[in-house]
């Protein structure tokens, strides 16, 4: 089975600060690997996610992500954050082929981005 | 497309009274899912359907849970009798899963149960 640990509940950070949150993943098969945001009294929203191919990938909002396979680890950074970014970020994996599953959240970290 | 809509919003009911949340997927989607979210716990995969099936109930807490989803575009989520443990935020997902490969969710706005 695939578990997902999210090191750090709460992170909070200056604006224009460099912020990296950190989740590594367990699973004896290959993953998928997905980060969501959920802002305040709103549902989860998809902000990247690795499939396959280069193992850096990036949002639209500039928010990155490298998939490393040998520390199993999939940690989500950004070089300036803003306050807009004050949000909870939940890092989830779910199994590679196969028929459809389910995604396995992590507990989520808190980033609260200060003035 | 108007995304996944959940009613109601916001719920506060008496301990003992039944409650049923409802969900609307995407038009198109074939999986759609019920998460949990509390404090303690995190997000909890309740349950989830593909091509109104159900496929994976074993996060339903216990018998007081069920769910249903009796055409592609409407499910519905009901405790009864309910109890002030089941306060939480229910989320409806629902998503175009490929036969294989990857399954991205998109989620609904939650429906926030409070049992007094």
């Amino acid at each position: 089975a695939q578990s997902v640990t999210q090191l750090d509940s709460q992170v909070p950070v200056f604006e224009e600060a460099p912020v990296e949150l950190r989740c590594n993943y367990s699973s004896s098969v290959s993953v998928y690997l997905f980060w969501y945001v959920q802002y305040p009294n709103q549902g989860l929203q998809l902000l990247l996610k690795y499939l396959s191919g280069s193992t850096l990938v990036e949002s639209i909002n500039g928010f990155e992500a490298e998939f490393n396979k040998s520390q199993t680890s999939f940690h989500l950074r950004k070089p300036s954050v803003h306050i807009s970014d004050t949000a909870e970020y939940f890092c989830a994996v779910s199994k590679y082929g196969g028929s459809q599953g389910n995604l396995i959240f992590g507990k989520g970290t808190k980033l609260s981005v200060k003035p | 497309d108007a995304g996944v809509i959940q009613s109601p919003r916001h719920e506060v009911t008496e301990m003992g009274q039944e409650v049923t949340l409802r969900c609307k997927p995407i038009s198109g989607h074939n999986s759609l899912f019920w998460y949990r979210q509390t404090m303690m716990r995190g997000l909890e995969l309740l349950i989830y359907f593909n091509n109104n099936v159900p496929i994976d109930d074993s996060g339903m807490p216990e018998d007081r849970f069920s769910a249903k989803m009796p055409n592609a575009s409407f499910s519905t989520l009901k405790i009864q009798p309910s109890e002030p443990r089941d306060s939480a935020v229910y989320f409806c997902a629902s998503s175009l899963a490929p036969s294989s490969g990857a399954n991205v969710l998109t989620f609904g706005a939650g429906s926030r149960l409070t049992v007094l």
